[in-house]
């Protein structure tokens, strides 16, 4: 059984870099057709994809979001990360790693979300 | 504003059925297989009940199905039980660019 799990910083000051870490157990983040996401979802309201790697480390962002973020991937560590430049409030949600699933195109597992807080 | 429309809100009673749609484009919806759909309930991450369209997963109950003509997709829950109640959002796959859309959810509330 597959397992994501979000880590990080709770609260992030504004113009500073939100950082988290997804740790995948249960399987191996370099093999498989899978592309690693991200996912956020301000309080109140709905999904918002934030960008994507696949296995080989390829990079796609959301247009809306792309000149601020940075997504990796550590094979040793069996995780990924993401990396948002310039907080605002904003930027205030919960925060999701999810597995998307390149055969069939959904996200099969979800981590159980980190709440960020953009305030000074 | 979300790239899918999807109705705020939706309600049934035990034991009915309940269709929340979910509008795109040729782009997205429109354009390829890969709609899915997720359940949420307060304070948890997002569960998948449907994928490619129609296919559910291994444990997801035969009372949810899903549908698809032209640029919008529906998902059918049918003989509401009170642990329907939750959020329900649609998405698509969009090409590899813009990757993946959602809509903005949906309220199941079960009377």
């Amino acid at each position: 059984q597959v397992q994501l799990q979000e880590s990080g910083p709770g609260l992030v000051k504004p113009s500073q870099t939100l950082s988290l870490t997804c740790i995948v157990s249960g399987g191996s983040i370099s093999s498989g057709s899978y592309y690693w996401s991200w996912i956020r979802q301000p309080a109140g309201k709905g999904l918002e994809w934030i960008g994507r790697i696949n296995t080989s480390g390829s990079t796609n962002y959301n247009s809306s979001l792309k000149s601020r973020v940075t997504i990796s991937l550590d094979t040793s560590k069996n995780q990924f990360s993401l990396n948002l430049s310039s907080v605002t409030a904003a930027d205030t949600a919960v925060y999701y790693c999810a597995r998307w699933v390149t055969t069939w195109g959904h996200f099969d597992y979800w981590g159980q979300g980190t709440l960020v807080t953009v305030s000074s | 504003q979300s790239a899918l429309t999807q109705p705020p809100s939706a309600s049934g009673s035990p034991g009915q059925s309940v269709t929340i749609s979910c509008t795109g484009t040729s782009s997205d919806v429109g354009g390829y297989k890969y709609v899915s759909w997720y359940q949420q309930h307060p304070g948890k991450a997002p569960k998948l009940m449907i994928y490619e369209v129609s296919q559910r997963p291994s444990g997801v109950p035969d009372r949810f199905s899903g549908s698809k003509s032209g640029n919008t997709a529906s998902l059918t829950v049918s003989g509401l039980q009170a642990e329907d109640e939750a959020d329900y959002y649609c998405s698509s796959y969009a090409g590899s660019n813009n990757f993946v859309v959602f809509g903005g959810g949906t309220k199941l509330t079960v009377l």
